[in-house]
């Protein structure tokens, strides 16, 4: 059973291009979140969703940033116009329900870098 | 909120000796989990051990041990028997449980490293 995959790996985007970030959550794993590392900094919650719903995304900024996990296909985290301070390592991961037990196991991350 | 602090941003270790790392938490909520995970320089965020809050026995996971003091707010991890590649950062976190509402809280991080 492969684990959680994103691509790319790493990302370099100018500052006002746009980045577009996936993840393809384990087999049979429904549930989908995304976290934010800053350089030197502990992950950052961002956005919970299931399958075609966003269940939480109180830490997701106003502005710029929209995550989706379509019915088919992998979870897409979109940062549009992208600005130096969003630079930071994306991580992605799935769990296969919310009932107690129900571990998140993690991606390997991608890394972008905007210049 | 819910908030995690780690206050030893960095700790190191004679490889065989025994290492303790610090967290403490702050929350309202009775039934919670708390986690330790680990990220080598590959930054694979990997799970070490994990303790739910309504259990009173400390988790155990071949060499790392947990110091679980639910009144205190404190999470402590216990590495026995170090070995060079329990070099890494450590991250504390929580996470409530209430469905719709699993979203894992981070504490900063402490920086181990293992002198051989």
């Amino acid at each position: 059973n492969a684990g959680v995959m994103q691509n790319p790996r790493h990302l370099v985007r100018r500052r006002g291009q746009e980045a577009r970030l996936r993840c393809s959550p384990m087999k049979g794993h429904s549930h989908v979140y995304w976290y934010r590392q800053l350089p030197e900094e502990g992950l950052k919650f961002m956005v919970y969703l299931q399958k075609e719903n966003i269940i939480d995304e109180s830490g997701m900024p106003k502005e710029r940033f929209s995550a989706e996990f379509p019915k088919e296909g992998p979870s897409i985290l979109r940062i549009q116009q992208v600005v130096r301070g969003d630079s930071a390592a994306y991580f992605c991961a799935s769990s296969p329900g919310a009932q107690r037990g129900y571990e998140q196991y993690f991606g390997p991350g991608t890394r972008l870098t905007v210049t | 909120a819910q908030t995690v602090t780690q206050s030893q941003p960095e700790m190191s270790v004679q490889e065989a000796e025994t290492v303790t790392l610090s967290c403490t938490y702050d929350t309202s909520e009775s039934d919670y989990y708390l986690f330790w995970y680990k990220q080598p320089p590959s930054r694979q965020m990997i799970l070490v051990i994990r303790q739910e809050a309504y259990k009173q026995q400390n988790a155990t996971e071949n060499r790392f041990s947990v110091n679980f003091q639910k009144a205190a707010k404190s999470f402590s991890l216990k590495i026995s028997d170090s070995q060079l590649g329990d070099a890494a950062m450590y991250f504390c976190a929580y996470r409530i449980q209430i469905q719709g509402a699993q979203k894992l809280v981070f504490g900063q991080g402490t920086r181990l490293t293992i002198n051989p």
